[in-house]
């Protein structure tokens, strides 16, 4: 079965300081992995995502995200947090077998950027 | 920029009660979702739907629930008989099909639904 995993419920850092929030997979096969962001009362915001091609992925707002497939990991980064940057971080596998192209999530990561 | 949108944003129903939760998905995607994230818990897969048909749908999804694509741009998910654990924000999203390229999930703002 593919699953997610996001170790941590809370990461905190402060402003300015480089950020990450840590997702690793289980897959059969090759992964197709997703970020999404989630701010107060507000739906799932997409990032960025991980298909092929380059382990390191640019995505919307300065984050990035390193694919490490011996580690089966996919965390998000950026090089200096913002206070705004205060939300619900989901990761996300995109399910392979069928056509539905389902996603099943990790439980979520609240970052907490402090001024 | 196109986007997912959802109505209402907030849904309060005694138990027993049917509720239709109305999404208005991107216009050129195909596919649609409907997820539901209980309160501090983790977005779950409801139900999936391409070409007027149901593709899958989780153990979630008993009978008490359906969805429907009424017309060309709506799409509605209903529960018959709410539960108290029906409580959650419900989440429709879309997406175009994959041609060489894996597409993204776009999603409304949620749909918080209050089961007394």
């Amino acid at each position: 079965a593919q699953s997610v995993a996001q170790p941590e419920d809370q990461v905190n850092v402060a402003e300015g300081n480089p950020l990450t929030v840590k997702c690793t997979y289980s897959v059969s096969g090759n992964p197709y992995l997703f970020w999404y962001v989630q701010y107060p009362n507000r739906g799932l915001q997409f990032l960025l995502k991980y298909i092929t091609g380059d382990n390191l992925v640019k995505g919307s707002y300065g984050f990035e995200a390193e694919f490490n497939k011996s580690q089966t990991s996919f965390h998000l980064k950026k090089p200096s947090a913002l206070v705004s940057d205060s939300a619900l971080y989901f990761c996300a596998v995109r399910v392979l077998s069928g056509n539905t192209g389902k996603l099943i999530f990790g439980q979520g990561t609240t970052l907490q950027v402090k001024p | 920029e196109p986007e997912v949108t959802q109505t209402p944003s907030h849904q309060v129903t005694q138990m027993g009660q049917e509720v239709i939760l109305r999404c208005v998905p991107i216009s050129n995607h195909l596919y649609f979702y409907w997820y539901r994230q209980i309160l501090g818990q983790k977005v779950e897969f409801l139900v999936s739907f391409y070409n007027n048909e149901i593709s899958e749908k989780s153990e979630i999804f008993d009978d008490q629930f359906s969805v429907e694509r009424p017309d060309g741009s709506n799409f509605t998910l209903k529960i018959r008989s709410t539960k108290l654990e029906d409580s959650a924000m419900y989440f429709c999203a879309s997406r175009s099909r994959d041609r060489g390229h894996v597409n993204t999930q776009y999603f409304g703002p949620g749909t918080r639904l209050t089961v007394l």
